[in-house]
């Protein structure tokens, strides 16, 4: 079953116009959530990690929110430099220690 | 050279060739992960090693056999590949496996199975 679920699959936005990115997950024992950037031809970039619900982070034009069954990623504001494709991993507890499960990511394209 | 480096970026190889991929981390870390990206699927891990030791292989083939000398270096051997395992493989490092510190990737190696 989907553990991790991302929304949406792809996202075109104008220069300037904010959306938000959607993370949700069914797991439980949440350790901590992890969003991280991928451009084309590249690793994902690590930006964020969120602990507990209620937790926000910031980041240049990127805010990450979470809530007990989802988190957001904000984007105020776009630039095309910030197309790519945007991941999310939740970490949980398990009875044999921590296990990390990433979603299938959003391509956000921003055009100018 | 900082951060996690791998080599080569891209590969192509027939399903009866043998090849490594090779992955080195700069940051101090004693954990070690391969994965494996197709399009459109979530990252799925095959091995993990933390200080050294093989800890996690998520049910992957025997065609790939992997091997971590110290905790800054990993490979990924592979032979008689098949195409659907066409792919980007990433190796990503952290402090340690199971801490909630995120994980570094490299760039991947772009693989292509003919």
């Amino acid at each position: 079953e989907d553990q991790v679920t991302q929304s949406p699959e792809a996202l075109r936005l104008q220069e300037g116009e904010s959306s938000s990115l959607n993370c949700s997950y069914t797991v439980s024992g949440l350790r901590g959530l992890f969003w991280y950037r991928q451009d084309p031809g590249k690793g994902p970039e690590f930006l964020f990690t969120l602990y507990s619900a209620g937790e926000e982070k910031e980041k240049e034009r990127l805010k990450a929110t979470l809530t007990k069954k989802e988190s957001f990623l904000h984007i105020t504001a776009p630039k095309p430099e910030d197309s790519a494709t945007y991941l999310c991993a939740v970490q949980f507890f398990m009875e044999y220690g921590n296990k990390l499960v990433f979603g299938a990511g959003t391509i956000l394209r921003v055009k100018s | 050279e900082t951060g996690v480096t791998q080599t080569p970026r891209h590969l192509v190889m027939g399903m009866t060739n043998k090849k490594s991929l090779k992955c080195e981390q700069h940051l101090g870390h004693n954990a070690m992960y391969w994965y494996k990206q197709s399009a459109k699927k979530p990252l799925e891990l095959m091995f993990v090693y933390n200080f050294k030791e093989q800890t996690e292989n998520n049910s992957v083939p025997s065609r790939f056999s992997p091997e971590c000398p110290n905790s800054s270096h990993l490979f990924l051997h592979l032979h008689t590949l098949q195409p659907e395992d066409s792919a980007l493989y990433l190796c990503a490092s952290s402090q340690e496996q199971g801490e909630d510190s995120p994980l570094h990737f490299g760039n991947g190696t772009r693989l292509t199975v003919t």
